[in-house]
């Protein structure tokens, strides 16, 4: 079956541009997480959807980072007035329900490179 | 607050010969844990988990890892490594169930595994 997808596979834009990043989950998964990962680290959370609402943003770093999931299936990570020091790759994941035990699958990524 | 430590940057093995990657967790009640690999333009495919239950936890592709509670850590290990099995390894832990962080993982940094034929 398909698998977590994230478009688009990479992006470039200029420092203080609006990005959007797009995550399709796995169908049926009710839980869905972003992460972000720099370089030479291991990966960060920062938001967890459970159903429409958003459980947990407290990875977000700043008030230029906002991601919904107005229907419950696809999510959009939206960074305003990107900074460089936004480059990163942007993981988005899902799982069945949302709990601790459960495995969560991993999308390939966005690169985002803030030029 | 929880984390998650790998000592090892990077590690080169020769094929045939055996692996344990290390992982140091902090957190204050059992954890849920987890081994996630990552190869080059891949996703982070899951190895193994624990959450109970026998401490010796058997994942894919030949992978198994130990949950050791008094030594805070739960190391990967692999008799025999394969060329393919150059990848970069992450450890992770994930928070209990009763907080709204319920399914979070906070990952190590990674280790990057060499395989020299």
């Amino acid at each position: 079956g398909a698998g977590v997808s994230q478009t688009p596979s990479n992006k470039v834009t200029e420092k203080g541009k609006y990005v959007e990043l797009r995550c399709d989950p796995i169908s049926g998964h009710t839980a869905l997480y972003w992460y972000r990962q720099s370089l030479g680290q291991g990966p960060e959370f920062l938001i967890y959807f459970q159903g429409t609402g958003a459980a947990d943003d407290s990875g977000l770093p700043n008030d230029r980072f906002f991601a919904v999931r107005p229907e419950g299936s696809v999510s959009t990570l939206k960074i305003q007035r990107t900074e460089r020091g936004d480059s990163a790759v942007y993981l988005c994941a899902s799982s069945l329900m949302g709990t601790g035990q459960e495995t969560q699958y991993f999308g390939p990524g966005t690169r985002l490179l803030v030029l | 607050a929880q984390s998650v430590t790998q000592p090892d940057i990077h590690i080169t093995v020769s094929e045939g010969a055996s692996l344990e990657l290390r992982c140091n967790y902090s957190y204050g009640a059992t954890p849920y844990l987890f081994w996630y690999v990552q190869s080059p333009g891949q996703g982070l495919q899951l190895l193994l988990k624990y959450f109970s239950g026998d401490t010796l936890v058997q994942g894919i592709k030949g992978f198994e890892a130990e949950f050791k509670r008094s030594q805070s850590s739960f190391n990967l290990r692999k008799p025999s490594v394969h060329w393919s099995d150059a990848a970069e390894y992450f450890c992770a832990v994930g928070a209990e169930a009763g907080g709204t962080s319920y399914g979070k993982l906070t990952f190590g940094q990674g280790t990057i595994l060499t395989v020299h034929p």
